[in-house]
């Protein structure tokens, strides 16, 4: 079964600073990735998505994240961030074929004015 | 255009009454999932429906959970004879028939399920 681990569970950071929090997938077959974002009060939000083509991919708020096969990793990155990125973060992977979405734990992500 | 629309937003049910919860996609979604989350985990997958149709349920519990989503009105999660662990936040998602957004899933802003 596909499972999702996202290693930081709560990252803080002061404002300008660079952000890359890690998603790694277990399932080695083809897979849909996708970045979901909480903010605080509100429910989740697409961020970001990977089907296939450029490995990069970029989403909304500045955000990107990189498929890297090999290391079936899936990090989430933005070079600076702004106090309105605190939020809760979560990578999901989608088995081909298959409708329902893998979750992994989340990261809190704390941005110090 | 609304979004996936979930009620109530919280729930309160003492141990052995039931729980229903409500998710009304998006319009022009067919598709409906229900994850449950509980304390300190991610989304967990429970089922996957489309109208009067229950696709994938291997995320459902064996006993007291059950799923419909009929042809008129919202999607329903039931969970009978309420049990403490049963408390967590559900969320509902929808997802549209067809298009390029085909494979998203937008959620709802869940339910939150105390049992005391």
């Amino acid at each position: 079964a596909q499972s999702v681990s996202q290693h930081n569970h709560h990252v803080i950071l002061s404002e300008a600073a660079s952000l890359e929090l890690g998603c790694n997938y277990s399932y080695g077959g083809t897979v849909n990735l996708f970045w979901y974002v909480q903010y605080p009060g509100q429910h989740l939000q697409l961020l970001l998505k990977y089907f296939s083509g450029d490995p990069l991919v970029k989403g909304i708020k500045g955000f990107e994240a990189e498929f890297i096969k090999s290391k079936f990793s899936f990090n989430l990155r933005k070079p600076s961030v702004q106090w309105s990125d605190t939020a809760e973060y979560f990578c999901a992977v989608k088995n081909f074929g298959n409708e329902k979405l893998t979750f992994g734990t989340g990261t809190r992500l704390t941005i110090i004015p | 255009n609304a979004g996936v629309m979930q009620n109530p937003r919280h729930l309160v049910r003492r141990r052995g009454q039931e729980a229903r919860l409500r998710c009304s996609p998006m319009k022009g979604h067919s598709h409906v999932y229900w994850y449950r989350q509980l304390p300190e985990e991610g989304l967990k997958f429970m089922v996957y429906l489309q109208k009067e149709n229950i696709i994938d349920e291997s995320g459902m519990p064996k006993e007291r959970f059950s799923a419909e989503f009929p042809k008129e009105g919202p999607s329903i999660l039931r969970i009978q004879q309420v049990v403490r662990g049963d408390s967590a936040a559900y969320f509902c998602a929808s997802s549209p028939t067809s298009g390029r957004r085909r494979d998203e899933q937008f959620f709802g802003p869940g339910t939150r399920l105390t049992v005391l």
